[in-house]
């Protein structure tokens, strides 16, 4: 079956522009996870949903950045006043259970 | 301090010799694990959970010591396909899944 899906692949973008990066879960998913990945870095956890509710958004670094999933499947991530610090691998995850992730193959973001 | 710790290697081993890679996580309440494989440029993807037993999974065993909050993998009869980076991961604090990854530690099988 389909995996998780992200788009855009690659997002270049000048900086203080908004950006929105999109994920499509596994089908029949209901927890779906935002993580972010520098170079060099393992990913770090932005934003969990339970179906369409926000159930953590702890990982957030600040008010410019900002998460939807408003019918409980297709998630967006929304960025505004893009700083060069941003730039990074964006994976999504979704999961039936709650350990046992499935990663989509993320959005790279590069802030110029 | 980081809550995961990983050696980011890189690890440059011969094709079959045995490896093995270490973590350590700072949140004793925590109470899943597992090892992520992520190829170069690709996502992370969960190449098996740890258990307080250890668990084997073919050439891989993984074992958790959860009194020096340490987990282990191993893997015996390394092959070229192994070269990737292993992410220690635990579950984060709260509700949910949240999951902390370590650094990763690079592995490169050579023949």
């Amino acid at each position: 079956g389909a995996g998780v899906s992200q788009t855009p692949s690659n997002k270049v973008t000048e900086k203080g522009k908004y950006v929105e990066l999109r994920c499509d879960p596994i089908s029949g998913h209901t927890a779906l996870y935002w993580y972010r990945q520098s170079l060099g870095q393992g990913p770090e956890f932005l934003i969990y949903f339970q179906g369409t509710g926000a159930a953590d958004d702890s990982g957030l670094p600040n008010d410019r950045f900002f998460a939807v999933r408003p019918e409980g499947s297709v998630s967006t991530l929304k960025i505004q006043r893009t700083e060069r610090g941003d730039s990074a691998v964006y994976l999504c995850a979704s999961s039936l259970y709650h350990y046992e992730q499935y990663f989509g193959p993320g959005t790279r973001l590069t802030v110029t | 301090r980081k809550e995961v710790e990983q050696d980011p290697g890189p690890f440059n081993v011969p094709e079959g010799a045995t490896v093995a890679f270490n973590c350590t996580y700072s949140n004793s309440a925590s109470q899943s694990f597992f090892w992520y494989r992520q190829d170069c440029r690709k996502e992370p993807k969960l190449l098996m959970s740890v258990y307080s037993s250890g668990n084997e999974d073919g050439r891989f065993t993984a074992q958790l010591n959860r009194a020096s909050q340490y987990i282990s993998l191993l893997i015996r009869d390394s092959k070229l396909s192994d070269s990737a980076t292993y992410l220690c991961v635990v579950n984060g604090a709260g509700q949910g899944g949240k999951l902390i990854f370590g650094q990763g530690t690079e592995l490169s099988v050579k023949p």
